[in-house]
């Protein structure tokens, strides 16, 4: 069966401060990979999908990006954080109908 | 481009009562429509799944509409337990070139079921 992981669980950081946060997929292969953000009272906001390795799509214009390096490996990523990037990050892989979705990492930034 | 809306955007209801928690989504030419649970600081998990074609799936006490003409679909959910809390949140895909497909989320229907 079909495993999503996403580490670490819960993140602070300084406005500023670099990030990096990851998702890797386990029994499957060449998943559609996406990364979403949950900020308060905002809903589920798509942020960066994966159709293969070193393929990336961005959906909104951010200090955010994200990168594939392996097949079911998927990372997001920011040089500077702001106060704004604070929330809950949600990685999911998708089959034709559906998608999958990992624990989340919440991110606080101070 | 697609807007999804969910209300209530709260709902807190007595043990054992029955409810029907609504989404209602702006361009009707969808494939599916897709209902998920959220309990706090958790993962989405999806509860049913409802093609274009279909009008209703039924997962033990959980049934789910969809009226494509009208863009509305409803999540009944009979005889409401403590357990139900949690947040419902009902999505649909638009498909990309790229051989991939969105998702665009409600904000979610937060419920609660008192013993």
């Amino acid at each position: 069966s079909q495993t999503i992981h996403q580490w670490p669980a819960t993140l602070v950081q300084p406005v500023g401060s670099p990030l990096s946060l990851e998702c890797t997929v386990e029994g499957t292969s060449n998943p559609n990979l996406y990364w979403y953000r949950q900020a308060a009272g905002r809903g589920l906001q798509l942020l960066f999908y994966s159709v293969g390795i070193g393929q990336i799509s961005s959906e909104v214009p951010q200090n955010l990006s994200a990168s594939r390096p392996q097949d079911r490996q998927f990372i997001l990523s920011s040089k500077k954080l702001l106060l704004s990037d604070s929330g809950f990050y949600l990685c999911a892989w998708s089959t034709s109908d559906t998608q999958y979705f990992g624990p989340g990492t919440r991110l606080t930034v101070l | 481009k697609q807007e999804v809306t969910q209300i209530p955007a709260a709902l807190s209801v007595p043990e054992g009562e029955n409810l029907v928690l609504n989404c209602s989504f702006t361009d009707s030419a969808i494939y599916n429509l897709q209902w998920f649970r959220q309990d706090p600081g958790k993962g989405l998990t999806s509860l049913l799944l409802i093609q274009s074609s279909q009008r209703e799936q039924t997962s033990g006490r959980l049934n789910a509409s969809l009226d494509k003409s009208s863009g509305r679909s409803t999540l009944y959910i009979a005889a409401s337990q403590p357990g139900d809390s949690a947040t419902y949140l009902c999505a649909v895909p638009s498909y990309s070139g790229a051989g991939s497909y969105q998702l665009t989320f409600g904000k979610g229907t937060k419920l609660s079921v008192i013993p």
